[in-house]
């Protein structure tokens, strides 16, 4: 298996400007995470779909983020418009369903690098 | 909102020298995982730990998890370059299917 797949590895803009990160799961996975990771804050959970559904949505930072997962091969986030302080590496992660739910391992991606200028 | 402390934030240490770092919380978890984290890649899991006082060993590697499953370590015994790297923990809560994380602790072994 290729494992979790996001692109693009690296994205640079300027603020005020559209930011699509793309995730691809592994296949066969029920849930997806998406996280944002800094040196200040660490790793933080932004949305988590179960299914192709968002389940929890509670750690997306305001209105300027937006996620999709319209089938089970794929997910965006999306930052519209981009400022400054969203530079971060963006994660995604995947797992599957089944047993005892925290005890499964969460499978990550290489993650997005972004700066916005 | 579930915190889980790491410390300390940043060792440096020489190759072979024994090591312990911690993860704490307020928080009861219903498990505690390890993730290990190198530059430009994801976290990838070493460890799950579900019953307060287990230990699990993963060859130079020693998990604990606290009594009351509020805690846990990491030692690492005779350390070498390969285990330089961002060290996570991440607590979960029963059906929730979430992972807090913690901040890490970054490991440095020089040769």
């Amino acid at each position: 298996d290729a494992g979790v797949i996001q692109s693009p590895r690296h994205e640079v803009t300027e603020m005020g400007q559209e930011v699509t990160l793309r995730c691809k799961p592994i296949s066969g996975h029920d849930y997806l995470f998406w996280y944002r990771q800094t040196m200040m804050r660490g790793l933080e959970l932004l949305i988590y779909f179960n299914n192709n559904v968002p389940i929890d949505d509670s750690g997306m930072p305001e209105d300027r983020f937006s996620a999709k997962m319209p089938n089970a091969s794929f997910s965006t986030l999306k930052i519209q418009p981009s400022e400054p302080r969203d530079s971060a590496v963006y994660f995604c992660a995947s797992r599957r369903a089944g047993g005892l739910s925290s005890y499964n391992e969460q499978f990550f991606g290489p993650g997005t690098r972004l700066t916005v200028l | 909102t579930q915190l889980l402390e790491q410390s300390p934030q940043f060792l440096s240490i020489q190759e072979g020298e024994n090591l312990t770092v911690y993860c704490n919380s307020s928080s009861v978890f219903s498990s505690l995982q390890w993730y290990r984290q190198e530059p430009g890649e994801g976290p990838v899991l070493l460890v799950t730990v579900v019953t307060g006082g287990e230990v699990k060993k993963l060859k130079r590697l020693t998990f604990q998890f606290g009594d009351a499953r509020k805690d846990s370590s990491l030692h690492i015994t005779a350390a070498q370059p390969g285990d330089t790297g961002l060290y996570l923990c991440a607590g979960g809560q029963g059906s929730n299917y979430k992972l807090t994380f913690g901040k890490g602790t970054l490991l440095t072994v020089n040769p």
